[in-house]
């Protein structure tokens, strides 16, 4: 079993939606939580990124950590079709966010929202 | 600055054969780290560096040789190409702040066929 889970859709919305992406994830070590965002044939980016539990928002993203179920989400209001991406869901071990250099992936979820 | 760059972008290979995958970043970063990306598995970890001189294995290191006499640059060789390492292959750089958190940024990567 993987350590981090994420259903990998494909999610097919329409502008306007809300959109709720999840992970779960079995390592108690974690301690930082990330989303990035990939769009076709380019490396990630990273969108957010949370220190142990609680909520996050920054636009019309908002990101979740309940680290008691070992579960967080992502949610997009107000979807737009530049929203169109695939997201992975990250996350480390250690204090200092990277952990060396050693992120942990969900298998990611391919958004499309269309017109 | 450029981040961090990588090539080639595309490359097929034949069984058996040998490559080396380049990725520098002129951000002096001390983490570097190399990742493959197949479909439905998200970013599995290859090798990680923290620093020139220093290098570990990730989550499949088989396969994959890696080298960093540099800040800057850290290699990914293949030593006898496989069907099996037909991937998307991703590097990354972070700072090693200690304290808080250190994106890591990734490269936009190397589409490799092993035929």
């Amino acid at each position: 079993q993987k350590e981090v889970e994420q259903d990998p859709g494909p999610l097919s919305v329409p502008e306007g939606a809300i959109v709720s992406l999840n992970c779960t994830y079995s390592n108690s070590a974690f301690q930082y939580f990330m989303w990035y965002r990939q769009y076709s044939r380019k490396g990630p980016e990273l969108l957010m990124y949370t220190y142990s539990s609680g909520n996050k928002e920054d636009g019309r993203f908002t990101a979740q950590v309940d680290k008691s179920s070992k579960y967080i989400s992502l949610f997009i209001r107000d979807s737009q079709p530049s929203d169109s991406a695939t997201y992975l869901c990250a996350m480390s071990d250690i204090a200092g966010g990277t952990s060396y250099g050693k992120l942990t992936f969900g298998q990611g979820t391919i958004l499309t929202v269309h017109p | 600055n450029a981040g961090v760059t990588q090539t080639p972008k595309f490359q097929v290979l034949k069984t058996g054969q040998s490559m080396t995958l380049q990725c520098a970043q002129d951000m002096n970063h001390e983490y570097m780290s190399w990742y493959r990306q197949d479909p439905g598995m998200g970013l599995r970890l290859i090798h990680y560096s923290v620093g020139a001189g220093i290098t570990d294995q990730g989550e499949v290191p088989n396969g994959y040789n890696v080298s960093r006499s540099t800040t800057e640059d850290f290699p990914l060789r293949l030593l006898s190409a496989a069907p099996s390492q037909t991937s998307v292959y991703f590097c990354a750089s972070s700072d090693s702040g200690l304290a808080g958190f250190n994106e890591q940024f990734f490269g936009p990567g190397t589409r490799l066929t092993v035929l």
